[in-house]
């Protein structure tokens, strides 16, 4: 089975900065999927940024960016230039391989503050 | 709109009871998941139904069960609802073979158990 850890359970960072979300992840699979998602207050689950496990290079998404280091597992968020409307819960999550038959398997979450 | 529609939006029931949750997955999507997201557990994945047939199961309870109709639409249905059952239950949808691209979630039903 796999897991997701997520060790920051609260961040709080000043409009315009840069902030990074850690997520760790235990698989035994060599292909599979990982994303970010956010979720405001509004409860929507948005997707952020994705990474395909085969792809070397790091996902970016406008200001946000991942780094991913396969072989440490780890799976970091980072945002640039923070914008009140990132305030949000962030979810990291992992997909194996089988076109995510299987669904996702969440971490437990980071709430970021963006304050003014 | 994500395009995904999942109703009701809020849900209040007593213990004992059974509900029903719909879930209309977004146009030209085949796959339909249920997560339930609680403060206990976190966002689990339930269940996953392609084009009617079950594909997947996560930590879904005896007590409950799922089916997706001709229309892709999908029922989730709770009974014999205990406390620990309020959460956030949310539908998303993918197309087919693309979960890889990740999901569209609907915006959730709220059901609380007193």
């Amino acid at each position: 089975a796999q897991t997701v850890t997520q060790s920051q359970p609260e961040m709080s960072v000043q409009e315009a900065e840069t902030v990074t979300l850690s997520c760790t992840y235990d698989t035994s699979e060599s292909n599979y999927y990982l994303f970010w998602y956010k979720q405001p207050p509004s409860r929507q689950m948005i997707l952020v940024i994705r990474q395909e496990a085969y792809k070397q290079q790091n996902a970016t998404e406008n200001r946000f960016s991942v780094n991913f280091q396969k072989a440490a597992k780890s799976f970091s968020l980072k945002i640039s230039d923070s914008q009140l409307g990132d305030t949000a819960m962030y979810f990291c999550a992992f997909m194996k391989e089988r076109g995510g038959a299987d669904g996702l398997t969440f971490g437990k979450g980071t709430h970021l503050i963006i304050q003014p | 709109d994500s395009g995904v529609t999942q109703t009701p939006k809020h849900l209040i029931t007593a213990t004992g009871q059974r509900v029903t949750l719909r879930c209309s997955p977004r146009s030209g999507d085949l796959s339909v998941y249920w997560y339930q997201q609680s403060l206990d557990q976190g966002l689990q994945f339930l269940i996953h139904y392609y084009n009617g047939e079950e594909r997947a199961k996560g930590n879904i309870l005896e007590r409950f069960s799922a089916q997706q109709f001709p229309d892709l639409h999908s029922e989730l249905n709770l009974s014999s609802l205990e406390l620990g059952d309020s959460a956030l239950y949310f539908c998303a949808s993918s197309p087919i073979g693309r979960g890889g691209y990740g999901y569209t979630f609907g915006s959730g039903t709220r059901l609380t158990v007193v």
